[in-house]
């Protein structure tokens, strides 16, 4: 069974209106963290948020919160007000067992996300 | 945030040469350095996972022989494709790793990448 699931092919999205990213994850670790990176067409990864198996409350930096809905294991990104630099690809990750330094980060399929102007 | 370089950041070589791509951290020791390889509009692929003065670890299906990983030190891992072949042009990522007081989950940093085009 795949750990992260991204099924969305393809968004597009509004300049300045808000844009709900899926990802789905399975794991029988109760230590894990969720990541979630993205990747403009220059190929560099870009790291936006985490979320803690832990947490109480859901992750929140700046214009990105993660809707972490930890019995139907969704961690969906929500992008608020979004802009055209925001068209990129996106990668919703997991790893498990937090406390192993040489735990593997595993990544979903991503999603591409386009912003109309 | 911390920065990770890679170096070159776009090769070409011919068939049956060797490439070496080297990935630093720049601004702290990394406890862990990984090694990503991605085809165009695909997900990132892990190929091993290697730590300072170790053998690195190889991913199931990864040649270990043809993917030669040296991690001299706690801020350099250099990834060398032997005898090259275009099937193994690609986009090759590497990330390192730090664990610092107040991140137990580790901090992951990621390089800009290397494009290999193997003609």
């Amino acid at each position: 069974a795949q750990k992260i699931t991204q099924t969305q092919p393809g968004m597009f999205v509004q300049e300045k209106e808000a844009v709900t990213l899926d990802c789905t994850y399975d794991t029988s670790d109760p230590s894990y963290g969720l990541f979630w990176y993205k990747q403009p067409s220059s190929g560099e990864m870009i790291f936006l948020i985490y979320q803690g198996s832990y947490d109480q409350q859901n992750a929140t930096e700046g214009r990105y919160s993660l809707n972490f809905q930890k019995a139907r294991k969704s961690a969906n990104l929500v992008i608020s007000a979004s802009q055209l630099g925001d068209s990129a690809m996106y990668f919703c990750a997991m790893r498990e067992g937090l406390s192993g330094a040489n735990s593997k980060l595993t990544f979903g399929k991503g999603i591409t996300l386009s912003v109309r102007p | 945030g911390a920065v990770v370089s890679q170096h070159p950041s776009r090769v070409i070589c011919k068939s049956g040469t060797s490439v070496k791509i080297e990935c630093r951290s720049l601004d702290f020791q990394a406890t862990t350095m990984f090694w990503y390889r991605q085809f165009p509009k695909q997900s990132l692929m892990l190929m091993a996972t290697s730590n300072e003065g170790s053998k690195a670890t190889y991913e199931q299906g990864v040649e270990k022989d043809k993917f030669l990983i040296n991690h001299a030190s706690l801020t350099l891992s250099t990834l060398t494709v032997t005898s090259a072949h275009p099937e193994d042009s690609s986009f090759y990522i590497c990330s390192a790793r730090v664990i610092r007081t107040g991140t137990p989950y580790g901090e992951q940093y990621f390089g800009p990448g290397t494009r290999l085009t193997v003609t």
